[in-house]
């Protein structure tokens, strides 16, 4: 069965500084989905941003993007010109696609304070 | 309006009571899941759903029932809730294998 690690509880930036969160994650698949997700007070799960593993480029969404790096196992978001807005939770997710049902498997999350 | 509801959003209940969260989506999503989230554990598959009629358990199953006779209703039940089912649970539906899921907007259950 596929792990995920997050190994930071918490982490703080300061606004408009840059910011990564690590993930580490163990399986024998190929193919698979990486996903970060994040979670506001309101408790609302957001999809920030999605990797496919069969792609060699780094996703970007804006002022989100990841470090992919397939054969260390590892799926970092970097968040750049960080805002007050970006404190919550952010969980890094596996998706199997060869699994049957397909479950995202998550991280146990890193809460991310921002500081003005 | 399109989107996924969970209902309700807050309950209170007494341990040894059967309690039924409710899921509704409006995509006709094939896949939809539970996940009961804590702190420390992130989130934790109770149980999916590939399509209609067509449940699983998931990490954590013990303790809940589910059922899908419609594609667009994933309702979760405890039967006969524990304080130990204290928690914040999320319902997710998705498409197909490559998307990421959308979420409800969480149930926080409390047993006491």
């Amino acid at each position: 069965a596929q792990t995920v690690t997050q190994s930071q509880p918490e982490m703080s930036v300061q606004e408009a500084e840059t910011v990564t969160l690590s993930c580490t994650y163990d399986t024998s698949e190929s193919d698979y989905y990486l996903f970060w997700y994040k979670q506001p007070p309101s408790r609302q799960m957001i999809l920030v941003i999605r990797q496919e593993a069969y792609k060699q480029q780094n996703a970007t969404e804006n002022r989100f993007s990841v470090n992919f790096q397939k054969a260390a196992k590892s799926f970092s978001l970097k968040i750049s010109d960080s805002q007050l807005g970006d404190a919550a939770m952010y969980f890094c997710a596996y998706r199997s696609l060869s699994e049957y049902g397909n479950k995202l498997v998550f991280g146990a999350g890193t809460i991310l304070r921002v500081k003005s | 309006d399109a989107g996924i509801t969970q209902s309700p959003r807050y309950k209170i209940t007494e341990t040894g009571r059967q309690v039924t969260l409710m899921c509704h989506q409006t995509w006709s999503h094939s896949y939809m899941f539970w996940y009961r989230q804590d702190l420390g554990h992130g989130l934790r598959l109770i149980y999916y759903s590939a399509a209609a009629d067509i449940t699983d358990k998931g990490e954590v199953p013990d303790g809940y029932v589910v059922s899908r006779s419609k594609t667009e209703n994933f309702p979760l039940t405890l039967e006969s809730a524990t304080r130990s089912q204290t928690s914040v649970y999320f319902c997710a539906s998705s498409p197909d294998r490559g998307q990421g899921y959308t979420f409800g907007s969480g149930t926080r259950l409390t047993v006491v």
